[in-house]
């Protein structure tokens, strides 16, 4: 089974300061994902990779396959940016093991 | 277009009753997965649907079932609820794959299950 680590688990920044969101796994993966959630609970989809890097607005995400990591960067942070970001790996033919999440990190942005 | 919707958005049932749980997936997507959100495992997946067919289950015990229509709606069923069943359940719809997790996930806003 694929082992997600995320990094790290609670964060508290100021507005404006620059983020980073760190996620490890143990076993090779076809992609990634970093989620959203705010409190009510929905999830939001950020980004899916699987190799190099992608960037919506001013959030980034890294990932190095052969290092088996994956990084999240906010710039610019903002008091709305406050959620639980999570991490989701896909290990081909995994099965029940197939899609494996992080505990997540609870940032908190203070105005 | 419309997101992926769930219902109810709150139950609240007694130990040993039984729960079904309901989603319904952007238009077009034919894959369905669900998960499973608590405070001490976090997120899990529970199972994958597509073409009314499932193609991967979690890890989870026989007592958490699914199915999906043909309109891809789907519904999951909990039978001899216990407390530890408690939880968040999430669906998302998304293309099919192969892979759970293979193309990107929309997810609804969650079915906040209560068993007492």
């Amino acid at each position: 089974k694929n082992e997600v680590e995320q990094s790290p688990q609670n964060l508290t920044a100021q507005e404006g300061e620059f983020i980073t969101i760190n996620c490890s796994y143990s076993v090779g993966i076809s992609a990634l994902h970093w989620l959203q959630q705010h409190p009510g609970g929905g999830i939001v989809s950020l980004f899916m990779l699987s190799s190099g890097k992608k960037k919506h607005g001013r959030l980034i995400a890294t990932i190095n396959i052969q290092e088996k990591h994956s990084s999240l960067h906010i710039t610019a942070s903002h008091p709305r940016d406050s959620a639980v970001y999570i991490c989701a790996v896909v290990t081909p033919g995994g099965g029940a093991d197939g899609l494996t999440f992080g505990k997540g990190t609870h940032l908190i942005i203070q105005p | 277009k419309a997101g992926v919707t769930q219902t109810p958005r709150y139950l609240i049932k007694t130990r040993g009753q039984q729960v079904t749980l309901s989603c319904s997936p952007i238009s077009g997507h034919r894959s369905v997965s669900w998960y499973q959100q608590t405070p001490g495992q976090g997120l899990q997946f529970l199972f994958e649907y597509f073409s009314e067919t499932q193609r991967n289950k979690g890890n989870f015990p026989g007592r958490f079932s699914g199915r999906q229509f043909s309109n891809s709606r789907s519904e999951m069923n909990v039978s001899t609820l216990e407390l530890g069943d408690s939880a968040l359940y999430l669906c998302a719809s998304s293309t099919w794959t192969g892979d759970v997790g293979g193309s990107p996930l929309h997810f609804g806003n969650g079915t906040r299950l209560t068993v007492t």
